[in-house]
């Protein structure tokens, strides 16, 4: 079992629509989760982190997290043509130096 | 000026050249990071330094050297390169208070 699992997509919305990106994390020990979006050939940048249980909201995204079901996700309301990218979902684990794992993200595509 | 700087951009080598990539960063950050991206595979990291005396091996550090000549900067080499080594590079920084790591813009390496 992968230690952070996204499904690769793509995931194609129309414009205007909610985007919603899921992962999963094997570690229950994980203390915290981000989201980093990356545009083809680009470096990664980050989007939202969230610690606790439950939701958190800035601007057009939201972090949900399920930490009894091991779970995180990501809502893009208002989906643009310009939220096309891929989403990673990291993990850091609360163990040795804290390392963080990525997944191998989500490729969102919002249709005009 | 870009935080994360990476040297070289783009490098095409052959199989058995020693090869260095370089990181510099204005963030005075005291935690770098070297990554790999290959596609469906994610981001994997392959050292990381916490200070200029403090290096470790991330998970898949077998071929790979690194430097951390300052605080600034930090140096991933590669020895002998061989033709699955060709990905693209990411340099990270965080700070020790917080979980978000900043990257560079990338060094696409090919070794042929």
């Amino acid at each position: 079992q992968k230690e952070v699992e996204q499904n690769s997509g793509p995931l194609s919305v129309p414009e205007g629509a909610i985007a919603s990106l899921n992962c999963t994390y094997s570690d229950r020990v994980s203390q915290s989760f981000f989201w980093y979006r990356q545009y083809s050939g680009k470096s990664p940048e980050l989007i939202m982190s969230i610690y606790s249980n439950g939701d958190k909201e800035d601007g057009r995204f939201t972090a949900q997290l399920n930490k009894a079901s091991q779970y995180v996700s990501l809502l893009i309301r208002d989906s643009q043509p310009s939220d096309s990218a891929t989403y990673l979902c990291a993990v850091r684990r609360l163990q040795g130096y804290q390392k963080v794992t990525f997944g191998t993200g989500t490729k969102l595509q919002v249709i005009p | 000026d870009a935080d994360v700087t990476q040297t070289p951009r783009n490098r095409i080598t052959k199989t058995g050249k020693r090869i260095m990539l370089e990181c510099s960063q204005t963030k005075g950050h005291d935690r770098m990071y070297w990554y790999r991206q290959d596609p469906g595979l994610g981001l994997r990291l392959i050292y990381y330094s916490f200070d200029v005396k403090d290096i470790n091996k991330g998970e898949i550090s077998d071929g790979y050297s690194v430097s951390r000549q300052a605080q600034a900067k930090f140096s991933l080499s590669l020895e002998s390169a061989i033709p699955n080594q060709t990905a693209l590079y990411f340099c990270a920084t965080s700070d020790f208070s917080k979980d978000t790591q900043y990257f560079g813009p990338g060094t696409r390496l090919t070794v042929l």
